[in-house]
């Protein structure tokens, strides 16, 4: 089976641009999570996708959003970057949205300038 | 809010000691549990997980038993090996009202293991 796929795997931005990083989920899993690790912490959670539908967000500011597609794969878009953005950004599929264990991409780290 | 505590890093050891790595957490209901490990450049991997309490979550040699009286979670292994050498995290995850899950993570615990 594929597993989760995340692109590009390096991006380098601008402060104040905009960037949008991708994301296919393993096949036979209709939920999408997004984690945010900054350097020398534990991922936090952005948001999560259902049915193409946003149904749970983290402490994340509304410059950060999303899509689902039909297909289940899905992006991740931040607007007017600023510096604390820079991380590593983990894409994370599962079969359901409930308790079914999360299988992680190996994750877009984005550099902030 | 949930929350999960690990113990700082990095861990040193030397190949065939034995691994202890402290969690605790906090949570308002009944959390699962697990741990997942992260290699150098890549993503992260489920290692093991307890959804209950009294629960012991296995695999590839390394054990963890769901502790509600102590909230713990702590991680074990008998013998290291070099290629152990990674970061490990604890997570819980809940079910929110809306029928949503999510991972709180502890910081991370980075393992050294030398030869």
């Amino acid at each position: 089976e594929t597993g989760v796929t995340q692109s590009p795997t390096h991006l380098i931005k601008t402060r104040g641009q905009q960037v949008t990083l991708r994301c296919s989920s393993q096949s036979g899993h209709n939920t999408v999570s997004w984690y945010q690790q900054a350097l020398g912490q534990g991922p936090q959670f952005i948001f999560q996708y259902y049915r193409e539908e946003e149904n749970g967000r983290g402490n994340f500011p509304p410059r950060f959003s999303g899509l689902q597609f039909p297909n289940y794969s899905s992006e991740l878009n931040v607007n007017a970057l600023e510096l604390d953005d820079s991380a590593l950004y983990l894409c994370a599929s599962s079969f359901y949205r409930g308790n079914s264990p999360l299988h992680f991409g190996n994750g877009t780290r984005l550099t902030v300038t | 809010g949930d929350s999960v505590t690990q113990m700082e890093g990095p861990v040193t050891l030397s190949e065939e000691a034995c691994l202890t790595i402290n969690c605790t957490y906090t949570a308002t209901g009944y959390p699962s549990l697990f741990w997942y490990v992260q290699y150098p450049g890549e993503g992260l991997q489920l290692l093991l997980k307890a959804t209950k309490a009294d629960d012991k979550g296995s695999n590839k040699g390394f054990e963890a038993t769901y502790r509600k009286e102590t909230t713990s979670f702590h991680l074990e292994k008998g013998s290291v090996q070099v290629s152990d050498s990674a970061v490990y995290f604890c997570a819980l995850s809940e079910i929110r009202e809306s029928g949503y899950s999510t991972l709180t993570f502890g910081k991370g615990t980075m393992l050294l293991v030398s030869p």
